[in-house]
């Protein structure tokens, strides 16, 4: 199995500054996706990149994929306290079964 | 429409004891997929299902199984419980992941407390 490795897992900052959240692995994926999870609930779907290179918007949050596939980032432009929770990257295996492999975490807290 | 609905939410349960958990997909989604979340080991794959058979299977013991209906709702079970299996257990349904990478949906999970 890929394994996914998320750096930091925990980031505490305060409101208005900017941060990156970085998903590491020796492996290259067919796809990456980004979840966000706040407490009590599932993860919910941010984007999903899949072309090596690719860089995506979303308002102030901006992912991007590594050119060899095996990383990504994501970027967030004068955090909002409304931005805290566990962020999750996953990667979906190239060969083998068609599985999404989870990055450990970012618990992010933006403090007002 | 409806979003994916786990029960129960919460349950506690001793060593020794089995337990059953159910995963009703979104309407029209035939991929349930099933994670174990604790705070050491993240998100852990246990299984896949899709029409009634199991697509994809993680590295789990054979105490954890599930199985699907044909209605593509879902059950897991884990027997002979572990302090360990203490976890959050997510279910997550898609449309259909044989054509590579799908949105998954997740529900809200089933808190399980082993004492």
């Amino acid at each position: 199995t890929q394994l996914l490795e998320q750096s930091p897992q925990f980031l505490s900052i305060q409101e208005g500054e900017n941060l990156t959240v970085y998903c590491n692995s020796s492996s290259v994926f067919s796809s990456l996706q980004w979840y966000r999870q706040e407490p009590g609930e599932g993860p919910v779907l941010l984007v999903t990149v899949v072309t090596g290179g690719e860089v995506k918007k979303l308002k102030r949050l901006t992912f991007q994929f590594g050119d060899a596939r095996k990383d990504s980032s994501l970027h967030i432009t004068a955090a909002q306290p409304g931005d805290t929770g566990l962020y999750l990257c996953a990667g979906e295996e190239v060969q083998g079964a068609q599985k999404l492999v989870f990055g450990q975490g970012t618990r992010l807290t933006i403090n007002p | 429409k409806a979003g994916v609905t786990q029960t129960p939410r919460y349950l506690i349960k001793t060593r020794g004891q089995q337990v059953t958990l159910s995963c009703s997909p979104i309407s029209g989604h035939r991929s349930v997929s099933w994670y174990q979340q604790t705070p050491g080991q993240g998100l852990q794959f246990l299984f896949e299902y899709f029409s009634e058979t199991q697509r994809n299977k993680g590295n789990f013991p054979g105490r954890f199984s599930g199985r699907q209906f044909s209605n593509s709702r879902s059950e897991m079970n884990v027997s002979t419980l572990e302090l360990g299996d203490s976890a959050l257990y997510l279910c997550a349904s898609s449309l259909d992941r044989t054509g590579g990478t799908g949105e998954l949906f997740f529900g809200e999970g089933s808190r399980l407390t082993v004492l």
